[in-house]
Formats: C-alpha cells, structure tokens, sequence
C-alpha cells in the first residue's frame, strides 16, 4: 500500500543550526502539506505546497521555515535557525486533491530536537 | 474560522467495553469533519470521514461517528472495544476556504484494559 515516507525519525540539532526534514509523498499525489505538533499539544498546520508553490500558509509558518520539491519525489521543509520552541513532531502529508473533503495521507514523523 | 476540541485527553475502557471518544467542532461553513487514528511509531491514519452525506459515518476497524449538527459534535464510537484499538485519536475539521487545511483537536489516547 503507498504510504508517505519521512526521513529521519528522529533528528536532534543544536539551537541556531539549519535542519532538512525529508518527506516522499505518494507518487500520484499532487498536494502537500507539513504539519507539527509540540508536545502536548495540538497538531497545527503549517503549510501547504501544489505546483511547485505554496498555496496556504499558517502564522507559525514564518521566514525561518522554507518548503521545495527538489526533484519529482521529495518534499522538504527546511528551517534555518532552529530556536528551542521549534522541537515538535513534524508530520508531512500528501493528498490527491486539494478539495475540504479529500484523504490526507500522513507520514510517521520527525521528531525533531532542538538542544 | 474553525476550531475542534476533544473533551478527555485520556479514555480507558475494558476490553469488551464500548468506547466513546468525544469531539465537538465549530466552523462557520458546513464542516466536513475526520477522525484520525496515530498507533505507536506511525503516522496518522485516516478511520473516517463526514462530508455532508449521510450523518452515521462507518469506518474502518468497526468504529463509526455521527454528525449532529444541533449539537455540534461528531463523536467516535466503537461497540466492543478491543486490545488493538489502544492509541491516539484525533479528530478534526477542514478548512472553511477551498483548500484542505485541517484543523486538529487536541487528541484523545485511548486505553483499553484486558
């Protein structure tokens, strides 16, 4: 079954470092989107991505996160200058449609660790 | 804008024991509403969906939810719980513009009891 796939598990960096969260959407999609969640909290939205353009963005989406497609299989969010409250779980996901009723399909996550 | 809260961030049940995981929305368009399953170490999983059909949704592993739009709540229910079913459930609702942003409540982990 395709599933979307996150690379690493688990990434620890030190404050102020640029990290690279790696995601594989499934093939025939054509929409992505992250999501983080800190611990204890809600999951939040974060971004969405179709056409090599971000379609949607929320307020915690800010100048220190960036999102590309490089090639024709990995979706990536970079954030530059990692700050403490940036250690979440962050999760990709992938859809076929961008419609309000359309599957979001999710990765496993990134926890990601700021020290 | 929409918003979605989960009453219990923790539920524990008795194998065998029905299960209700509570979920109220609110939206100001016609919400299209899901509740997603996390098991440990994977991702979120889609169990079901409401979008503007029929109010008693089915999903899969036997659970189902109903949309009851007076009382705006869209409530998780299994009727016999099973050992497999312990994990985190998350409802949530879409975005009230054309896109597919959800908005997640706050999760509830269930626990079930041999």
């Amino acid at each position: 079954e395709p599933e979307v796939t996150q690379t690493p598990s688990h990434q620890v960096t030190q404050m102020g470092q640029e990290v690279i969260l790696r995601c594989v959407p499934i093939s025939n999609h054509l929409y992505f989107y992250w999501y983080r969640q800190i611990l204890g909290q809600k999951v939040e939205f974060l971004v969405s991505f179709y056409n090599n353009e971000i379609s949607e963005k929320s307020e915690i989406f800010d100048d220190q996160f960036s999102v590309e497609r490089p090639d024709g299989s990995n979706f990536t969010l970079k954030i530059r200058s990692t700050k403490l409250e940036d250690s979440a779980m962050y999760f990709c996901a992938s859809s076929v449609g961008q419609g309000r009723g359309t599957e979001a399909f999710f990765g496993q996550g990134t926890r990601l660790t700021v020290v | 804008a929409q918003s979605v809260t989960q009453l219990g961030s923790h539920v524990s049940v008795s194998e065998g024991a029905l299960v209700l995981l509570r979920c109220n929305y609110s939206s100001s368009v016609p919400p299209y509403l899901f509740w997603y399953v996390q098991y440990p170490n994977q991702g979120l999983q889609l169990l079901l969906k409401y979008t503007s059909a029929a109010t008693l949704v089915k999903g899969i592993n036997g659970f189902e939810a109903e949309f009851k739009k007076s009382e705006t709540s869209f409530h998780l229910t299994k009727p016999s719980a099973h050992m497999s079913d312990a994990a985190e459930y998350f409802c949530a609702v879409s975005g009230d513009n054309a896109g597919n942003m959800l908005t997640f409540g706050g999760g509830t982990r269930l626990m079930v009891k041999p």
